[in-house]
């Protein structure tokens, strides 16, 4: 079982749609979590870290459930400029107390008109 | 500031070449990680430092060599590389963080397309 899983999608969602995305991970030592923002051939640029007591940011909200070790990201009046890929990421301990990231493959979300 | 910066942003590679991919970063970041990105796989990490001087390997280290040899670049070695490492190579790098909340931004690189052909 790969430690970081969702969903490939794609999700095609009309403008102005709710859309919510799952992300399960095995790891129940795992110390952080994030949502990234991945464009099409561009580099991955972070959406919103995800606490424990969840957090919304304008259109965006994020909520961790550790007991059944998922992570959601629900996104409220979609935009076409959403349209993207969006990656989970779970933080474990590497060398030395590092934190290394693992990240999910992904979710495609395309908005249309 | 320039952030994270990679050099080159394309090549095409013959079987059995080698190649030195830099990234650098001007943002005082302790930690520096190597990824390569393939169609449908996401990102796996491949070698990681914690700091000048410090190497680790990650998922897919197999075929790559990195050194840190000064706190501001990482350099990722193909000695031979092979059709299997065609792929979008991206590094990243975050501060070292030791407060409630653990780990921190990790900031990327635009990425270098490498081919082998």
């Amino acid at each position: 079982r790969k430690e970081v899983e969702q969903d490939p999608g794609p999700f095609n969602v009309p403008e102005g749609a709710t859309v919510a995305f799952n992300c399960t991970y095995s790891n129940s030592a795992s110390q952080s979590f994030f949502w990234y923002r991945q464009d099409c051939r561009k580099e991955p640029k972070l959406l919103m870290s995800v606490y424990s007591s969840g957090n919304e940011d304008g259109r965006f909200t994020a909520q961790l459930n550790r007991a059944s070790q998922y992570i959601s990201l629900l996104i409220r009046d979609s935009k076409l400029s959403d349209s993207a890929t969006y990656l989970c990421v779970v933080n474990g301990v590497g060398l030395g107390g590092s934190y290394i990231p693992t990240f999910g493959r992904g979710t495609s979300l395309i908005v249309h008109p | 500031n320039a952030g994270v910066t990679q050099t080159p942003k394309f090549r095409v590679l013959k079987t059995g070449q080698s190649m030195t991919l830099l990234c650098a970063q001007d943002m005082n970041h302790e930690y520096m990680y190597w990824y390569r990105q393939d169609p449908g796989m996401g990102l796996r990490l491949i070698h990681y430092s914690v700091g000048e001087g410090t190497t680790a390997k990650g998922e897919v280290p197999d075929g790559y060599n990195v050194s840190r040899l000064k706190k501001q670049n990482f350099l990722l070695g193909l000695e031979s590389a092979a059709p299997s490492q065609t792929s979008v190579y991206f590094c990243a790098s975050n501060r070292k963080s030791g407060g409630a909340f653990f780990g921190d931004e990790q900031f990327f690189g635009p990425g270098t397309r490498l081919t082998v052909l």
